[in-house]
């Protein structure tokens, strides 16, 4: 069964620390990618998305992931994070033509001073 | 341009009971996709409509069930509500056919079934 995993039910990093949020996929071909941000009382925000050529993808507020086929991966990852990004963040999937788009269980991020 | 907004914000119901939740896409949106969010999961996939007819359906029961509307405006509906329906609903809107397009979503209803 098609299926998106995050290992990393809650994670927590000190202000200006680096971040990774984990996200594998499993599915017959490589799906489209995506992350997506969810604050309270909000939307779901998408971050950024993949869908072929170069692995390493930039979206907003300064995110980046990185598709790697080998391991079944989208990582997410910041190199300094801010306040401001303690959220919860889901990994989804969805292959072309099939219009279910499979979320992660997501993970939350709190941020420490 | 406004966002996709969703009504009402909160609702308590019992359970037996039927009741049917609202979204208003982005104008221009064609799309529009319904997700259920139970508590410390990810969203699932209800259904998606594509100019008023549905296109694609996940593992829920017929009693799920959806409208959409040429004035970009839709509908979730829920027949004889259980216990576990309780959850976060989302709408998202999007242009043209297809999930793989950007899909901005709404601040959901939070349904609570008693």
């Amino acid at each position: 069964a098609q299926s998106v995993t995050q290992p990393d039910i809650h994670i927590t990093v000190s202000e200006g620390a680096s971040l990774e949020l984990r996200c594998n996929y499993s599915y017959g071909a490589t799906p489209y990618l995506f992350w997506y941000v969810q604050s309270p009382g909000q939307g779901l925000q998408l971050l950024l998305k993949y869908f072929s050529g170069d692995t390493l993808v930039q979206g907003i507020k300064g995110f980046e992931a990185e598709f790697k086929r080998s391991q079944s991966s989208f990582n997410l990852r910041k190199p300094s994070v801010h306040w401001s990004d303690a959220a919860e963040y889901f990994c989804a999937a969805i292959n072309f033509g099939n219009e279910k788009l499979t979320f992660g269980t997501g993970t939350r991020l709190t941020i420490i001073p | 341009e406004t966002g996709v907004t969703q009504s009402p914000t909160h609702l308590i119901k019992t359970r037996g009971q039927q009741v049917t939740l609202r979204c208003s896409s982005q104008s221009g949106h064609n799309t529009v996709s319904w997700y259920q969010q139970a508590l410390g999961q990810g969203p699932q996939f209800i259904f998606q409509y594509y100019r008023e007819e549905e296109n694609g359906r996940g593992n829920f029961p017929p009693r799920f069930s959806g409208l959409q509307f040429p004035n970009y405006s839709s509908e979730l509906n829920v027949n004889a509500m259980e216990l576990d329906d309780s959850a976060l609903y989302l709408c998202a809107s999007a242009e043209g056919s297809g999930s793989y397009n950007e899909q901005f979503f709404g601040p959901g209803t939070r349904l609570t079934v008693l």
